[in-house]
């Protein structure tokens, strides 16, 4: 199985301010990496698919990068509705994995 | 746009069998691109992918919990279910189903994600 490791579990951060997260797969996945963001009580979010890819609707405040094993998801400027919990997972394959987690909470 | 809804009881036994149904609104699960899948979350904990389904029939499941899982689909109610036999607590869990897309197709592998998602419901395992 490809392990996820998400870095990290948990920050404190200010309205405005610059936070970036971090996941490392256990081996080589190339761009095949997906984030999403989940808030209390609801449903994951797909955010950034193909490592650094926005949907469509997503605040291009947020953007996905990396390659290989090693992935950055960058929140450029944090607003209020962006606290929340937030997964990478592997898309390159079974079994499907996803990393432990970041919570982004208000500081 | 496709939406998906969870059904089943909410409350299961220990050593008995959980079952759910996600019926599939907006589009037909028929759909070529479109593969079916479950994800569960403990409570307070991070998600754990259980198996997916394409409409067809073929089946993958997650290692961890092949021995126990069951994913069926039935195109003509545009529902999948999931069976999760022998339960104990460590089954408890938000259950979500979701749309598996499949994309970006090398020689060996095509790309996994999911988008949209169910809006989840708890299966608390308790006698």
């Amino acid at each position: 199985d490809i392990q996820m490791t998400q870095s990290p579990s948990s920050v404190s951060a200010s309205v405005g301010d610059r936070v970036t997260i971090t996941c490392q797969a256990s081996q080589g996945i190339s761009s095949w990496l997906a984030w999403y963001q989940q808030k209390p009580g609801k449903a994951p979010k797909l955010l950034i698919s193909a490592a650094s890819s926005l949907q469509s609707g997503v605040p291009s405040r947020f953007s996905g990068s990396g390659s290989g094993t090693d992935f950055t998801l960058t929140i450029s400027s944090l607003q209020p509705e962006d606290f929340a919990t937030y997964y990478c997972q592997q898309a390159n394959s079974f079994p499907l994995t996803f990393g432990g987690g970041t919570k982004v909470e208000i500081k | 746009q496709l939406q998906l809804l969870e059904s089943g009881p909410g409350l299961v036994k220990p050593s008995e069998t959980l079952s759910l149904t996600c019926t599939v609104s907006g589009g037909s699960i028929s759909g070529s691109n479109y593969y079916w899948g479950w994800i569960r979350q403990p409570p307070g904990k991070g998600l754990e992918w259980i198996g997916s389904i394409y409409y067809s029939g073929n089946t993958y499941y997650n290692p961890s919990l092949k021995s126990r899982v069951t994913i069926s689909v039935d195109t003509s109610k545009n529902q999948f279910s999931l069976k999760v036999k022998s339960v104990t607590a460590a089954d408890t869990a938000v259950y979500y189903c979701a749309t598996m897309n499949v994309q970006y197709c090398s020689s060996t592998n095509c790309y996994k994600d999911f988008d949209p998602w169910g809006q989840g419901t708890l299966v608390t395992v308790s006698s």
